[in-house]
């Protein structure tokens, strides 16, 4: 079983429409979770960081964390074309960051 | 403030040579951590370093190693270089807490071993 799981892709929505990413985490342990964006070529640039139980609001990013489930999830609102990119679930344990396979995101104009 | 900065950004090295890539963190970040990432297997964890001292390595050869400075700058080195080691190497920095502080990335080194 791989430590961290996405929902595979690739995830497509129209412009405008709510974008729902899924991860799902092995260790319970972890400690803290990130969500990543990279587009392709570029390095991951971070959108959201959660370590506690319950929403995280960041403008049109929302990310979800329940631990006793041992899931995450961002959901994207109002997704415009620039949110085209794949989207990394990073899970914390100690100093290393063990990360999903990724969910590439395509909003249609 | 600056970002995590890491170079070279592009090298083409040939197998069997050895290649070193320098990261320096954001300013007062003292947790250096190092990621190859490649196609097949995505993002891996290398290694993690503060204050000097390696607190974490991941499942890769002895081929691959680093250390870190006393100004919290870091270098990875890989040696005998193969095919399969042609990635994107990304550093990362952070605060030490290990449960309430966000991780950076560099731009990453690209390498390519031919």
């Amino acid at each position: 079983q791989k430590e961290v799981e996405q929902n595979s892709g690739p995830l497509s929505v129209p412009e405008g429409a709510i974008a729902s990413l899924n991860c799902t985490y092995s260790d319970r342990g972890s400690q803290s979770f990130f969500w990543y964006r990279q587009y392709s070529g570029k390095s991951p640039e971070l959108i959201m960081f959660i370590y506690s139980n319950g929403d995280k609001e960041d403008g049109r990013f929302t990310a979800q964390l329940n631990k006793a489930s041992q899931y995450v999830s961002l959901l994207i609102r109002d997704s415009q074309p620039s949110d085209s990119a794949t989207y990394l679930c990073a899970v914390r344990y100690d100093y290393k960051l063990s990360f999903g396979a990724g969910t590439t995101v395509t909003v249609r104009a | 403030k600056a970002g995590v900065t890491q170079t070279p950004r592009y090298l083409i090295k040939t197998r069997g040579q050895q290649v070193t890539l320098s990261c320096s963190p954001i300013s007062g970040h003292r947790s250096v951590s190092w990621y190859q990432q490649t196609p097949g297997q995505g993002l891996q964890f290398l290694f993690e370093y503060f204050s000097e001292t390696q607190r974490n390595k991941g499942n890769f050869p002895g081929r691959f190693s680093g250390r870190q400075f006393s100004n919290s700058r870091s270098e990875m080195n890989v040696s005998t270089l193969e095919l399969g080691d042609s990635a994107l190497y990304l550093c990362a920095s952070s605060l030490p807490d290990r449960r309430r502080n966000t991780i950076y990335f560099g731009e990453g080194s690209w390498l390519t071993v031919v």
